[in-house]
């Protein structure tokens, strides 16, 4: 089944601590992002990647950091998450270089304490 | 800078129609997205518009009018399971994405 996963689901945390979220997707899409959403605000794009080695900042991108090592994966980092990184975060992926509809991932609902 | 807006929040009666607007003010244009998204889940991809005019796919159709900046989505015979969010999203002269905040759309009996 093609698919886009993520994980943890669900995450409570604490200020400081270092985490990551994994994003893996089996279509051989060329194209990866990463997006947080906050209600009222819609869906805002912290980093995305074009192909392997290859990563840029979307909107909203300080705080987290990201690797493209793989095709498929594509893991979201948060060095030192603090409370205003509360948020509702998707991967999403799509073919070549973003141009075309995106298969997102189930969510990961992250809470900074 | 770069806009969307959509009506919050609509409420329609199951088996009627109803349409959900979008305008936008980009910097370039280069596609228009619908998505739903039911509460607590992932987007999943409508539609796509290029070129001025109707598309039509099953109950769902969109419409885009890029001399107007403005985009609709049309649902026919509503049904219970068509309560969800709907976000618009623009690709701009970058190929970025630009994110409505989504409307939400109440069916009831």
């Amino acid at each position: 089944e093609a698919q886009v996963t993520q994980n943890p689901r669900y995450l409570i945390t604490v200020t400081g601590k270092k985490l990551t979220v994994t994003c893996s997707q089996n279509m051989n899409h060329e194209y990866m992002s990463w997006y947080r959403q906050d209600p009222g605000l819609g869906l805002r794009q912290i980093y995305y990647s074009m192909n392997v080695e290859v990563t840029d900042k979307g909107d909203v991108p300080e705080g987290y950091k990201v690797s493209r090592k793989e095709k498929r994966n594509f893991p979201l980092i948060l060095e030192s998450p603090s409370p205003n990184q509360t948020s509702l975060y998707f991967c999403a992926s799509s073919l070549g270089d973003g141009l075309y509809e995106q298969y997102f991932g189930p969510g990961t609902r992250l809470t900074v304490t | 800078g770069q806009n969307i807006d959509q009506p919050t929040e609509m409420t329609a009666t199951e088996g009627a129609i109803v349409q959900i607007n979008c305008t936008y003010q980009t910097s370039g244009f280069n596609g228009l997205f619908w998505y739903q998204q039911h509460a607590g889940e992932a987007p999943t991809f409508l539609s796509y518009n290029v070129l001025d005019g109707l598309e039509e796919k099953g109950r769902f159709s969109s419409f885009l009018s890029r001399s107007k900046g403005y985009s609709y989505l049309l649902l026919k015979e509503l049904q219970m399971k068509d309560s969800a969010s709907y976000l618009c999203a623009v690709r701009d002269s970058n190929y970025q994405l630009i994110w409505g905040a989504g409307t939400k759309l109440i069916i009831k009996p």
